[in-house]
C-alpha cells in the first residue's frame, strides 16, 4: 500500500528535544521530506533528506533515515512554543519527484 | 513576492450546489495540485496537473473537475455529486523535472456544507 503512517499527537516542554516519527511504504522513494503547518494555513517545507543519506542536520533539526526498516525521524533540539504546528512527513511516490504521498501528520504541542 | 494565491479563504455552501476554489501562483511553476485535508487522514491527492491543457486524477477525484487552460491557474469544482465536501482544500504547485520536488502550498480555502 501507499500509507505514510505518523502518530497523531506529541506533547513536549518548551526546551526539551521532540522527535516525530513517520514510517512509509515507497522503497524507491527519491526524496523523503518534512513539512510543518501551522493553524490555518498550507505547509511549508521544513527539511528533506536525499535516499542515499542517513542522516541530515539543519539547525536545530536533525533527520535520520533507516531505509531497512522505512524509518524516518524528525528530531527538533531546545524546542520552543512556536514550534507548536502539525509535521508531515511526505514521500516521492515510485521516485517520480512530482508526486507526493503525505502522512497523517502530528500535532506537537509545545507546554511553557 | 513570489507565491501561490486561494481564494476564497472560507466558502459555505448549500446542499446540491457547485462551487469553484480558486488558485493561482506566480512561481512559473509547470506543476500544480490539489488536496484535501480533513482531521486526521492527512493530506489526499484529489487532481494534479503537470502541464498547460493535461490534468491527471489523484485518489480522491470523484465528485471533483479541474482544469488547466492557464499555467497560472488551477481552478478546483467541487460538484453536488461529492458526498462529503466540508473540508479544507489546499493547492500547492512545483517546478517540473527533477529536483527536490518542492510543493509551495497556498494558505488553503476552508469549505463548509450546510
Amino acid at each position: 500500500g501507499e500509507d505514510v503512517e505518523q502518530s497523531l499527537f506529541l506533547s513536549v516542554r518548551e526546551g526539551d528535544s521532540s522527535v516525530i516519527n513517520c514510517t512509509y511504504t515507497d522503497s524507491s522513494s527519491t526524496y523523503l521530506y518534512w513539512y510543518k503547518q501551522e493553524p490555518g494555513a498550507g505547509l511549508q517545507l521544513l527539511t528533506y533528506i536525499f535516499s542515499n543519506m542517513d542522516m541530515k542536520q539543519d539547525q536545530r533539526l536533525t533527520v535520520l533515515l533507516n531505509k531497512k526498516d522505512k524509518h524516518l525521524s524528525l528530531r527538533i533540539a531546545d524546542t520552543q512554543t512556536g514550534d507548536s504546528a502539525i509535521y508531515f512527513c511526505a514521500e516521492t511516490l515510485g521516485g517520480a519527484t512530482n508526486k507526493l504521498i503525505f502522512g497523517t501528520g502530528t500535532l506537537l504541542a509545545v507546554q511553557p | 513576492d513570489g507565491g501561490i494565491t486561494q481564494s476564497p479563504k472560507y466558502l459555505f455552501r448549500k446542499e446540491g450546489q457547485n462551487v469553484t476554489l480558486s488558485c493561482e501562483q506566480n512561481l512559473n511553476h509547470d506543476a500544480m495540485y490539489w488536496y484535501r485535508q480533513d482531521p486526521g487522514q492527512g493530506l489526499r491527492l484529489i487532481y494534479y496537473s503537470q502541464i498547460v491543457n493535461d490534468f491527471q486524477k489523484g485518489d480522491i477525484a470523484e465528485g471533483y473537475s479541474v482544469s488547466r487552460e492557464k499555467k497560472e491557474s488551477f481552478p478546483l469544482t467541487v460538484t453536488s455529486a461529492q458526498k462529503n465536501p466540508t473540508a479544507f482544500y489546499l493547492c500547492a504547485s512545483s517546478s517540473h523535472g527533477g529536483g527536490t520536488g518542492e510543493l509551495f502550498f497556498g494558505e488553503g480555502s476552508r469549505l463548509t456544507v450546510l
